[in-house]
């Protein structure tokens, strides 16, 4: 089955750099990457995700970038905020399945 | 704003006794997913339905759990008898399947399970 490696396991940034965020994985099938975010007591929620057939998308501050034949795609985030803060997780599925593996997460801290 | 329901929020209980969870996944959704998440192992996938039958429950201690969907608008999750190892967050997640665009999960609030 899938494994998905994700590093750093935290990651501290001072507010207004950047934070880059990596996972791998071990499917060579797999094609569909999203990212999700979960804040402290919160449940976790898709903020961006990746389909196998672009090598990067944007969504304002943050975005993913893909490279399949090293099996790596990462999020990064600029200009960061306080408010970024919390743990973020990356997973991997085929399109058309309905299961995603994911990492393990990284807990972002942007400090003022 | 449809959401996934969890309940309860909080339960704690004592080593030996059942518990049970309880989803309601967002209308219209036809995938269901139960997940425990500790510090150590991450989110872990528990089981997960479509069309409210169950597809993958690998990932599930078969001696002491069972998850079920009675209606599609209630899921549930039983561990009997509970153990200390137990405590966990377990997050319900329901989203479209392969009917849907994409395969964006919409996770539930969460239980927070503590076994003492």
């Amino acid at each position: 089955g899938e494994n998905v490696e994700q590093h750093p396991s935290t990651l501290s940034v001072q507010e207004g750099d950047s934070a880059v965020i990596k996972c791998t994985y071990s499917d060579s099938a797999s094609n569909y990457f999203p990212w999700y975010k979960q804040e402290l007591g919160k449940r976790p929620q898709l903020i961006i995700d990746i389909r196998s057939n672009v090598g990067e998308k944007k969504d304002q501050r943050i975005a993913v970038t893909l490279n399949k034949t090293a099996k790596h795609f990462s999020l990064h985030i600029t200009e960061t905020q306080p408010e970024d803060s919390a743990v973020y997780f990356c997973a991997a599925s085929k399109w058309g399945y309905s299961t995603l593996t994911f990492g393990k997460g990284t807990m972002l801290l942007v400090s003022p | 704003d449809a959401r996934v329901t969890q309940t309860p929020r909080d339960k704690v209980t004592e080593m030996g006794q059942e518990v049970t969870m309880r989803c309601q996944p967002i209308l219209g959704h036809n995938t269901v997913f139960w997940y425990r998440q500790t510090m150590m192992q991450g989110l872990e996938l528990l089981a997960y339905f479509r069309n409210r039958a169950p597809l993958d429950d690998s990932g599930m201690p078969k001696d002491r759990f069972s998850a079920e969907m009675p209606d599609a608008t209630l899921a549930t999750l039983k561990i009997q008898p509970s153990e200390p190892r137990d405590s966990a967050v377990y997050f319900c997640a329901s989203g479209l399947g392969t009917s849907g665009n994409h395969n964006e999960q919409f996770f539930g609030p969460g239980t927070r399970l503590t076994v003492l």
